[in-house]
């Protein structure tokens, strides 16, 4: 089945520093991949979709000065947390759009972030 | 905006006992999938459902797709332990499927004790 792999798969960093986070499509190529956040026991929340060799669409409310991504591969999305606060820790979950089935998509096992 | 409700939040019941989880909408979807959470980590695909009326089976898992395509359910047979998790549902809004932004459910976290 279609893999996805996000690194690292948890980061503890200091207020006010960047952190990156990677999501890889292993076996398929991905032309669309979207990043999620996800609070403790509530469901995921669309952040950005992330497509290939243009800017990334963010959802209403989301900063993106903050949340920088960038999609220069069919198989590679990174989303950079700058001057990183508190308030930023969370699980970030990444997704990926199989190009040639466009129904399904398969999901990173998740980054999480906790900021001192 | 479309909303997928989903129902129950939170189930708690004895292995060997059945349970159904729905999502409903009042809009159309495209398609919709049932993904299973653990915590710590991202979710797994358990089926994608995109014929109305479509119903998939999984093992013990049994999935449906309303005829009108705006809800769908997940009934579980002789829960066990191991069915322990989150549960979401997502619906694809778009007719034809060309974005792919998923609408979540807020999940069912399902404990199963033994």
């Amino acid at each position: 089945g279609a893999v996805v792999s996000q690194h690292p798969s948890w980061v503890i960093c200091k207020s006010g520093t960047s952190v990156k986070i990677e999501c890889r499509s292993l076996d398929f190529q991905a032309t669309t991949m979207f990043w999620y956040r996800q609070f403790p026991k509530q469901s995921l929340m669309l952040m950005a979709t992330s497509n290939e060799g243009s800017k990334a669409t963010y959802e209403q409310g989301v900063e993106k000065d903050k949340f920088l991504i960038n999609h220069a591969s069919l198989t590679l999305s990174t989303l950079t947390v700058t001057s990183a606060h508190p308030e930023d820790s969370s699980f970030y979950i990444c997704s990926a759009r199989e190009t040639s089935n466009t129904d399904t998509q398969y999901f990173g096992p998740g980054t999480r972030l906790t900021v001192l | 905006t479309q909303l997928l409700e989903q129902s129950p939040q939170f189930l708690s019941i004895q292995e060997g006992e059945n349970l159904t989880v729905y999502c409903n909408s009042s809009s159309v979807f495209s398609s919709l999938q049932w993904y299973r959470q653990e915590p710590g980590e991202g979710p797994v695909l358990l089926v994608t459902v995109v014929t109305g009326g479509e119903v998939k089976k999984l093992k013990r898992l049994t999935f449906q797709f309303g005829d009108a395509r705006k809800d769908s359910s997940l009934h579980i047979t002789a829960a066990q332990p191991g069915d322990t998790g989150l549960y979401l549902c997502a619906g694809d809004p778009y007719y034809g499927g060309s974005q792919g932004n998923l609408i979540f459910g807020k999940g069912t976290k399902l404990s199963v004790k033994p």
